[in-house]
């Protein structure tokens, strides 16, 4: 089954809304991390914003937020105000157990395109 | 200057080659990491290393080896090349010191076997 699951292979967003991307994970344990990385058509991956699965609050990092519904096991990146900027392709990636150096498991992206 | 390099950004080799690709990072990290993307794909680790003479098998490391010759070089070998290697190959570091423990990831090399 796949651990990292993001539906939405593209998406269309008008510039100055709010615009959210999905991600569903599966894991079976109890300690975990959830990371989104933003990749522009450079190529290079740029870390986003993290989630701890005993974090209470919704982490937030300035436009970015994430939706983190533990018993849906959802983890969904919500950009506010979208500029022509954030047109690019992100994914979502889950570290599994306590070891913080467990490898990061990605999901297959969305590409975000952002009109003017 | 970037802090996690890679060498070189772009090869266009031939079946059966041995290719060598670099990764050096002036962060500081104890662990690093290789992933290829393939088009329209998520990253996939291939291997990783928490510390220098600590080498991991990832979810793909067959066809490939690594070299951890120093705590901030991370060499990616592909003994005999063969076409379905054709990817991005991404390194990465994170520092196993922090909490959240956040991998940063060099520009890529971009590999074509012919």
């Amino acid at each position: 089954a796949q651990k990292i699951t993001q539906t939405q292979p593209g998406m269309f967003v008008q510039e100055k809304e709010a615009v959210t991307l999905d991600c569903t994970y599966d894991t079976s344990d109890q300690s975990y991390g959830l990371f989104w990385y933003k990749q522009p058509s450079s190529g290079e991956m740029i870390f986003l914003i993290y989630q701890g699965s005993y974090d209470e609050q919704n982490a937030t990092e300035g436009r970015y937020s994430l939706n983190f519904q533990k018993a849906r096991k959802s983890a969904n990146l919500v950009i506010s105000a979208s500029q022509l900027g954030d047109s690019a392709m992100y994914f979502c990636a889950m570290r599994e157990g306590n070891n913080a150096g467990n490898m990061l498991t990605f999901g297959g992206g969305t590409r975000l395109m952002v009109k003017p | 200057d970037a802090d996690v390099t890679q060498t070189p950004r772009n090869r266009i080799t031939k079946t059966g080659k041995r290719i060598m690709l670099e990764c050096s990072q002036t962060k500081g990290h104890d662990r690093m990491y290789w992933y290829r993307q393939d088009p329209g794909l998520g990253l996939r680790l291939i291997y990783y290393s928490f510390d220098v003479k600590d080498i991991n098998k990832g979810e793909i490391s067959d066809g490939y080896s690594v070299s951890r010759q120093a705590q901030a070089k991370f060499s990616l070998s592909l003994e005999s090349a063969i076409p379905n290697q054709t990817a991005l190959y991404f390194c990465a570091t994170s520092d196993s010191g922090t909490s959240v423990n956040e991998q940063f990831f060099g520009p890529g090399t971009r590999l074509t076997v012919l």
